[in-house]
């Protein structure tokens, strides 16, 4: 089982929709989690910290599930702009810990 | 504010040419810092990483080195690329216990 994994996608939704993205991790010890954001052929941005009773921030939403070893991404009323590849981040202890998915690609579509 | 600046941005090499990348931050202290490898369709890939000056740990043993002569300078280099080397290389940094990663534009290099 790899460390973290996503589904690639691509995820084609239309404007407006509400879309949710799963990563999965396989070590149960892992200690934070993160959503970053990459453009095409751009640095990955962070979206989000992923805390254990979950954070909103706008039409984002993170959530944590460490019985399942999950954590997920929901995009409320999808905006053209969310077009990218959305990476899951986890930390599972130690500055060399740090693994990254290959991340979930989303297209809005008009 | 933090900033964190690479160069160049882009960079076309022949096989078997040396390699210099660098990557400084501002606005921050005793940063970690990583180094990090994005192939075409991949995820990213840990390099390097660096806890303070001249403390270099490297993840993957290739033809790659770093080092850290400064607090917030942070260098890849290597001494023969490889066809393999090719990809978009990334600089971070990162204080604190949350690990939260804070990345530079990259570097996108081709080698020929």
């Amino acid at each position: 089982r790899k460390e973290v994994e996503q589904d690639p996608g691509p995820f084609n939704v239309p404007e407006g929709a509400t879309v949710a993205f799963n990563c999965t991790y396989s070590n149960s010890a892992s200690q934070s989690f993160f959503w970053y954001r990459q453009d095409c052929r751009k640095e990955p941005k962070l979206l989000m910290s992923v805390y254990s009773s979950g954070n909103e921030d706008g039409r984002f939403t993170a959530q944590l599930n460490r019985a399942s070893q999950y954590i997920s991404l929901l995009i409320r009323d999808s905006k053209l702009s969310d077009s990218a590849t959305y990476l899951c981040v986890v930390n599972g202890g130690g500055y060399q810990k740090v693994t990254f998915g290959i991340g979930t690609k989303l297209q809005v579509i008009p | 504010s933090q900033t964190i600046h690479q160069w160049p941005a882009t960079l076309v090499q022949p096989v078997g040419s040396p390699l210099s990348l660098e990557c400084t931050v501002e606005g921050t202290s005793n940063p970690n810092l990583y180094w990090y490898r994005q192939a075409a369709g991949r995820g990213l890939q840990l390099l390097f990483y660096s806890v303070g000056i001249g403390q270099i740990s490297s993840e993957v043993p290739q033809n790659l080195s770093a080092s850290r002569p400064q607090d917030r300078q942070f260098i890849l280099s290597s001494k023969k690329l490889l066809l393999s080397d090719s990809g978009f290389y990334l600089c971070a940094w990162a204080t604190g216990q949350s690990n939260e990663q804070y990345f530079g534009p990259g570097t996108r290099l081709t080698v020929t």
